[in-house]
């Protein structure tokens, strides 16, 4: 079992909807990272928290809207979604952002399908 | 800017055929080479940190080499079980800050037929 819980597993929404993806660790991690990953192509990074503060943003349209309310928890709010962002999302954690040779760890994703 | 490579895209063995993937990357300021293993409608699942050349790790039928420009993953005996997507990343700063990235190949795709 993965040590990173995300929910839902699954989520179909409307292009007008609002909805969130939920993402939790207790691995201690103090980084959080969204990853998008769509169907034969390796994951994409999105947005990383360090400290519970955003530290990088890949150029990610303002319709995805990331959250850290602790260190535990992570979301990223959902709004006006086109049909080219249904992927999977993943949500990983980390050690440290900077530090050397720490791996990432994920979770078993979101599966979003907008309509 | 980064570059990982892994080849060949897809792999059919017969099991107990023993073989290996590759990862060839281009980086500046590697710190660690990453393989995963991703199963259908699952999150990559960690196996092994690789950090300087030289280095070996290995997990039951499987073994990580690294040298400067590429890593190998092994496969020795495999089971119709060690079926998934094999993911390689390399993590490096980005953006001129000291926040690490990881940067993912395009997976290999095994098949181990009973």
């Amino acid at each position: 079992d993965t040590e990173v819980t995300q929910t839902p597993k699954h989520l179909v929404m409307g292009m007008t909807n609002k909805k969130s993806l939920k993402c939790e660790q207790h691995m201690g991690h103090r980084a959080m990272y969204w990853y998008k990953q769509k169907a034969k192509k390796p994951p994409e990074l999105m947005f990383v928290y360090s400290y519970e503060k955003l530290s990088i943003n890949e150029s990610v349209p303002s319709r995805f809207s990331p959250e850290c309310p602790n260190s535990s928890l992570l979301n990223l709010h959902l709004h006006a979604l086109q049909p080219e962002d249904s992927a999977l999302y993943l949500c990983a954690s980390s050690q440290d952002p900077g530090a050397l040779y720490q791996p990432q760890h994920f979770g078993d994703g979101t599966r979003l399908s907008i309509l | 800017e980064d570059q990982v490579t892994q080849s060949p895209e897809a792999l059919r063995l017969q099991e107990g055929e023993s073989s290996s993937l590759n990862c060839s990357y281009t980086v500046s300021g590697l710190r660690g080479l990453f393989w995963y293993r991703q199963d259908p409608g699952k999150g990559p699942e960690f196996l092994f940190t690789l950090y300087s050349a030289g280095e070996e790790k290995e997990k039951e039928r499987l073994k990580a080499t690294l040298t400067k420009k590429e890593s190998f993953l092994h496969i020795t005996a495999p089971k119709p079980e060690d079926s998934a997507t094999y993911l390689c990343a390399v993590h490096s700063p980005t953006g001129g800050t000291s926040y690490g990235k990881l940067t993912f190949g395009q997976g290999t795709i095994l098949t181990v037929h009973p």
